[in-house]
């Protein structure tokens, strides 16, 4: 069965600066997808950022971007120039052949002004 | 609809009662998932639709739980006679085909259970 890890349960950044949250996966498959979900108090869990797992090529989206080790099974998210809106729960979100997601167990982040 | 919509968004329930969760997605999103949140927790699968056809449904974690989709729109996730292990936030999410693209999700329900 798939897993999906989130070994940092807090963290923290100043306005401005950048950080990154990590992420390791578990699986037998080779093609699948992995994406990092936002959820605000509101509940609302928002797309971040998605990769296909065949892409050697990292994804960005503005001020986020991926760095996905397929090898290692890491997919970390690194969040730059951080804004006081980015203080939310993240999740690390794994996608093999079923439709299904399987989420990590989330990263709350904290932004200092 | 612009976006996916729950209700109701809090649901307070005695221990026995039945519930009744429900999930508009948006127009058009053949599929849709429900997805339970324990506090602190990431959300775990409950059960899938594809249009009106209930694919998948290994996530339900007793015969309590049952979710229908009669029309192919808007679902409903019943609980039978809850227990105090249902309190959490229930979230629904669609998307046009598979969830290649991710998901859109709704606010959710937070069900506690007294």
């Amino acid at each position: 069965a798939q897993t999906v890890t989130q070994s940092q349960p807090e963290m923290s950044v100043q306005e401005a600066e950048t950080v990154t949250l990590s992420c390791t996966y578990d699986t037998s498959e080779s093609d699948y997808y992995l994406f990092w979900y936002k959820q605000p108090p509101s509940r609302q869990m928002i797309l971040v950022i998605r990769q296909e797992a065949y892409k050697q090529q990292n994804a960005t989206e503005n001020r986020f971007s991926v760095n996905f080790q397929k090898a290692a099974k890491s997919f970390s998210l690194k969040i730059s120039d951080s804004q006081l809106g980015d203080a939310a729960m993240y999740f690390c979100a794994y996608k093999g052949g079923y439709n299904k997601l399987i989420f990590g167990a989330g990263t709350r982040l904290a932004v200092h002004p | 609809g612009a976006g996916v919509s729950q209700s109701p968004r809090y649901k307070v329930a005695k221990r026995g009662q039945d519930v009744a969760l429900r999930c508009d997605p948006i127009s058009g999103h053949v599929s849709l998932f429900w997805y339970q949140q324990a506090l602190g927790q990431g959300p775990e699968f409950l059960t899938y639709f594809q249009n009106e056809a209930q694919l998948d449904k290994s996530g339900l974690p007793s015969d309590r739980f049952f979710a229908e989709r009669p029309e192919g729109s808007v679902s409903t996730l019943k609980i039978q006679r809850t227990q105090k292990e249902d309190s959490a936030v229930y979230l629904c999410a669609s998307s046009w085909g598979g969830a290649n693209y991710g998901y859109t999700f709704g606010s959710g329900t937070r069900l506690t259970v007294v």
